[in-house]
């Protein structure tokens, strides 16, 4: 089946420096997904890219969507405090009617 | 609007025991998914329903159940509770662009 895999697992940061995680599937996605989660909260949708190559950004937060619809990746520039929780990326595949499929997730710790 | 709303927040159980929990989506989503939550294994998928019908299900044994309601609201079912079950468990609606909302999900806690 398919499989989204997020790399790396925690990242620990000092407040100021840029922040970078990746995720891959196993298959093409039709679309991903990026949802951050604040500890002790639920996942909040930040972001869907749907075109091979896509580049969308939201302040200090860029999203990519690889060629091949088969990664992505989300970089943070200039971390803040407010940044901290768990940022995961979940895929659909083609034809995965409402299956998302998420990676495990990257735990991110800013320190000021 | 309302969010998605789940209940109870908190429940706990002994192991054999079986549970139901509910959710309900945002006026005018009609898919409604289910995701168990654990430190080790993240997000996992149980079920997917839209207008009443299971469209997809993830890979769980049958103790885990769900249906959904004309309403939309829906329920997932789980029986003979392990103590592995221990999980938040997660509910999301969504429209057809498939973006989902998340409620606050159920802690369940197997004693």
């Amino acid at each position: 089946g398919q499989q989204v895999m997020q790399i790396p697992q925690y990242q620990h940061v000092q407040e100021g420096e840029d922040f970078t995680t990746y995720c891959n599937s196993s298959t093409t996605l039709s679309n991903i997904q990026w949802y951050k989660q604040r500890p002790g909260g639920h996942p909040v949708f930040l972001i869907q890219l749907v075109k091979s190559g896509e580049v969308k950004k939201q302040k200090r937060l860029t999203f990519q969507f690889g060629e091949a619809k088969k990664n992505s990746s989300l970089h943070i520039t200039a971390t803040q405090t407010t940044d901290v929780g768990t940022y995961f990326c979940a895929g659909l595949g083609g034809t995965s009617y409402g299956k998302l499929t998420f990676g495990q997730g990257t735990i991110l710790t800013v320190h000021p | 609007k309302a969010g998605v709303t789940q209940t109870p927040r908190y429940l706990i159980k002994t192991r054999g025991q079986q549970v139901t929990l509910s959710c309900s989506p945002i006026s005018g989503h009609r898919s409604v998914s289910w995701y168990q939550q654990t430190p080790g294994q993240g997000l996992q998928f149980l079920f997917e329903y839209f207008s009443e019908t299971q469209r997809n299900k993830g890979n769980f044994p049958g103790r885990f159940s769900g249906r959904q309601f004309s309403n939309s609201r829906s329920e997932m079912n789980v029986s003979t509770l392990e103590l592995g079950d221990s999980a938040l468990y997660l509910c999301a609606s969504s429209q057809t662009d498939e973006k989902l909302f998340f409620g606050s999900g159920t802690q369940l806690s197997v004693l």
